[in-house]
Parts: C-alpha cells; structure tokens; sequence
C-alpha cells in the first residue's frame, strides 16, 4: 500500500496566520490526492481533490498543490474555525489510503 | 442539502455479525459510489469498502475481505455493510460516505455522523 506521511503532526498558529501543510506519498501519485478537515466528533470533511481542485462551499482561502509524491495544503489566513485536524488521502493506487493527520491549534 | 444517515452499530462479541445502514436522502443515490471507512484512535482514518452506483462492482480491504459484504438498495436508497466473524481489530467508528462519482474515485464530499462498532467479550 502507498504510504502517505503529512508533516508536521501539530502546528500552532494564530488566527489570520498563514498555515502550510504538507503530505508526502511513499510513490508517485500525480495528482491523485484529497484533502479533508475533521472537527472533533464530526466527519471528515472534503476540502480539496485531484491535488487543487477546491470542493464547493469551501472557502477560497484554502488552496492545494503539488503532484507526483509531494503535495502542500495552505490556509491563506487561519479563521476560528479552521482549528482541526487535516488529512491527506491518495486515490491513485488501490486501495486508497490516508495520512495520519496534521492537527492546527490555537496559539 | 445531501445527507447520510448511518445506523446499527454496537457492542458485538468476537467472531458475531453486524449490518450497518446509511440512509441517503437529497440526491440520486444510483448516480453516485458509497464508500465506508472506519477511524479508531490508534489506526486513524481506514478505507474498508466501497460500492459503484450501480451496484455491481464492490472493492475491499484486504482486511475486511472475505467478512465483510458491501451491497446497496438503490430503489430505497440505502447502503449496507454486513460485517461478519468481527475481530477486536475492527472496533471503530464507521463512516458511510458519497463518492464523487459512479464509478468510486474515492473523494467522498458527502459523510455520515458515524456509527460505533465495539467488538468486545
């Protein structure tokens, strides 16, 4: 199976700060990776797909990049309630597999 | 809005059975791929199984496999998961979740509340 390993586990920033995430996959997956945010004892949500592709409704304050094994997700400006734990999941080779989460907390 | 609503979850003894349900509502459920994924403290976010629209192609885990059945009723819009011979390991909460599209791609924009499985003596 592909391995995803995002980086770093926890991030503390304030609000209105700029916040980078990145997730790197064990092989090269084009652009064939999605983004979710998870509030604590909600689902996952999608946020981003195909690597940059914003999902509709989400703000445009979140963007994706990236493609082959290395991938970034940026919050231009952190809002109150951006603080959650964020996935990165690869869809190119079966069977599909997540990151283990970067959490953004409240500095 | 969409909504999946999933249901069935509980205490199980080791090696009993299950069957999840999530009902869809406010789409078409036949157009779209339904995935299930499980998240536990330890493992975080799992993919088990997912489900094209139609019904006829369904893909696993090579954990699940051969235990667990994915299968949908799309005249009621429904998807199951029938989980037998449960092991400890598969104790989770577990989500049912839309795809993208038909033909699963695995980027799932619409999930259930979640359903907890304990699989416990």
């Amino acid at each position: 199976d592909i391995q995803m390993t995002q980086s770093p586990s926890s991030v503390s920033a304030y609000v209105r700060d700029r916040v980078t995430i990145t997730c790197r996959a064990s092989q090269g997956i084009r652009n064939y990776l999605a983004w979710y945010q998870q509030k604590p004892g909600k689902a996952p949500k999608l946020l981003i797909y195909f690597a940059s592709s914003l999902q509709s409704g989400v703000p445009s304050r979140f963007s994706g990049s990236g493609s082959g094994t290395d991938f970034t997700l940026t919050i231009s400006s952190l809002q109150p309630e951006d603080f959650a734990i964020y996935y990165c999941q690869q869809t190119h080779t079966f069977p599909p597999t997540f990151g283990a989460g970067t959490k953004v907390e409240i500095k | 809005e969409e909504q999946l609503l999933e249901s069935g979850g509980g205490l199980v003894q080791p090696g009993g059975s299950l069957r999840l349900s999530c009902a869809a509502s406010e789409f078409i459920f036949s157009f779209y791929g339904m995935t299930w994924v499980r998240q536990t403290p330890g493992k975080g976010l799992e993919w088990v199984s997912s489900i094209s629209g139609s019904g006829v192609s369904t893909y696993y885990a090579d954990s699940v496999k051969g235990r667990f059945t994915i299968s949908r009723d799309n005249f009621n819009n429904i998807l199951h998961l029938q989980m037998n011979s449960l092991k400890a390991e598969d104790t989770a909460v577990y989500y049912c979740a839309k795809d993208r599209e038909a033909q699963p791609s695995y980027h799932m924009d619409v999930w259930g509340q979640g359903t907890t499985v304990t699989v416990s003596s």
